[in-house]
């Protein structure tokens, strides 16, 4: 069984543009995560979609945004762009929601903001 | 803030010593997890305890859990060359759906 992709794995962007992560889960999954981590801030949850609802969403600012397909791929967008939205962006798979279990996660994004 | 905090922050030992990182968290769980992270990849899950449980193991792997003092610790027996990684700690800070609130992580570097 595939596990979890995300693309792009690499991305350089300047301030103020906005970029678009993707992730498709492990065929089945219903329920992705998505996190940020950064070498200060550690990781941090964004937000999870089940069902392409939002079930739940971390304290980061508007400009961080998501959705999900009806084919359970998600997309997490970040406009606007701020050199301190340079991370690895990692999205994470799981066949239900509420952490009743384990979380599999992609190999991440790193997006570099300039 | 985070909910974990991990001790010790980096950890270098010899191949075949044993390895112990702890976790302490803030809020009342349901359940602890361990993750691995090697250098700029993704997280890999080792081993889930739930809250009514006190030890679990899984081959080299050792979990404890106190919930008095919210808490928990992983004991890598053994080590190789290979588990040098990052180990972070992670609650689900009780019923918040989806979330997981990660600890800083501790830094293992097992020389050969």
């Amino acid at each position: 069984k595939a596990g979890v992709t995300q693309t792009p794995r690499y991305l350089i962007k300047t301030r103020g543009q906005q970029v678009t992560l993707s992730c498709s889960p492990i065929s089945g999954h219903r329920s992705v995560s998505w996190y940020q981590q950064t070498p200060g801030q550690g990781l941090q949850f964004l937000f999870e979609y089940f069902s392409e609802t939002q079930r739940n969403k971390g304290n980061f600012p508007g400009r961080f945004s998501g959705r999900q397909f009806s084919n359970s791929r998600s997309e997490m967008n970040v406009s606007t762009l701020e050199l301190g939205d340079s991370a690895l962006y990692l999205c994470a798979s799981s066949p239900t929601t509420g952490n009743t279990g384990e979380l599999f996660f992609g190999e991440g994004s790193r997006l570099t903001v300039l | 803030s985070q909910q974990g905090e991990e001790d010790p922050q980096a950890l270098s030992i010899q191949e075949g010593e044993n390895a112990t990182m702890n976790c302490s968290y803030k809020t009342s769980i349901n359940n602890l997890q361990w993750y691995r992270q090697n250098s700029g990849r993704g997280l890999v899950h080792l081993i889930l305890i739930r809250s009514n449980e006190r030890e679990k193991h899984s081959g080299r792997l050792r979990v404890t859990l106190d919930t008095s003092k919210k808490s928990s610790s992983l004991l890598i027996t053994a080590s190789r060359a290979a588990d040098t990684a990052s180990y972070f700690c992670a609650t689900d800070a009780g019923n918040q759906g989806g979330k997981l609130i990660f600890g800083q992580g501790t830094e293992l570097s097992v020389k050969p």
